[in-house]
């Protein structure tokens, strides 16, 4: 069964700073990917970044970039010069190419003026 | 270009009604997700479905509840006899054909409360 681990339940960071979010997942598949949502206070979910277990550069999305350790199963989610509207919960998600996605628990991020 | 639309975005029940869920996906998308989220949790997946077919339920509670996807119209997810536990915002999603497999767009949610 796939897992995926977001140990921090929240995070705070000042305005303009770097965070970055973790995510772990547990797999034997060796191809699959990884993805991050944001669910802001409004409830939608977004798509904000996807990194394939083969893709050998880390992605980056604006913003948004993934530090993916392979070896680790660690896929974070680092989010530079940070904004008030980066408030949010923040999914790590997990997809073995059967479509369907897992969700880790989620991050709550605050970010302070 | 519409995004996923699910309707109702609120929906009220009593114990023991029935809740219908709609999902009209993307244009184009013949992929359709349902994915539940309870309160400050995750979302968890229920079921996966293509055009008249159930592809995935393994994450579909064994009773009360059903979903499908018909030729014509939208999804729906069906919950019968409700109870509180029920209540939760279910999450449909879409996916075309071809793309990144697990890219998934989600509509808006629809907030089910039973009381």
């Amino acid at each position: 069964a796939q897992k995926i681990t977001q140990t921090q339940p929240g995070m705070f960071v000042q305005e303009k700073e770097a965070v970055t979010l973790d995510c772990t997942y547990d797999t034997s598949d060796q191809s699959y990917g990884l993805f991050w949502y944001k669910q802001p206070s409004s409830g939608e979910m977004i798509f904000l970044i996807y990194q394939g277990s083969y893709d050998e550069q880390n992605a980056t999305e604006g913003r948004y970039s993934l530090n993916f350790q392979k070896a680790r199963k660690s896929a974070n989610l680092v989010i530079s010069a940070s904004q008030l509207g980066d408030s949010a919960m923040y999914f790590c998600a997990h997809d073995t190419g059967r479509r369907a996605l897992t969700f880790g628990s989620g991050t709550r991020l605050q970010v302070q003026p | 270009n519409a995004g996923v639309m699910q309707n109702p975005r609120h929906l009220v029940r009593r114990r023991g009604q029935e809740a219908r869920l709609r999902c009209s996906p993307m244009k184009g998308h013949s992929h359709v997700y349902w994915y539940r989220q309870l309160p400050e949790e995750g979302l968890k997946f229920m079921v996966y479905l293509q055009k008249e077919n159930i592809i995935d339920e393994s994450g579909m509670p064994k009773e009360r509840f059903s979903a499908e996807f018909p030729k014509e119209g939208p999804s729906i997810l069906r919950i019968q006899q409700v109870v509180r536990g029920d209540s939760a915002a279910y999450f449909c999603a879409s996916s075309p054909d071809r793309g990144i497999a697990g890219e998934l767009f989600f509509g808006e949610g629809s907030r089910l409360t039973v009381l």
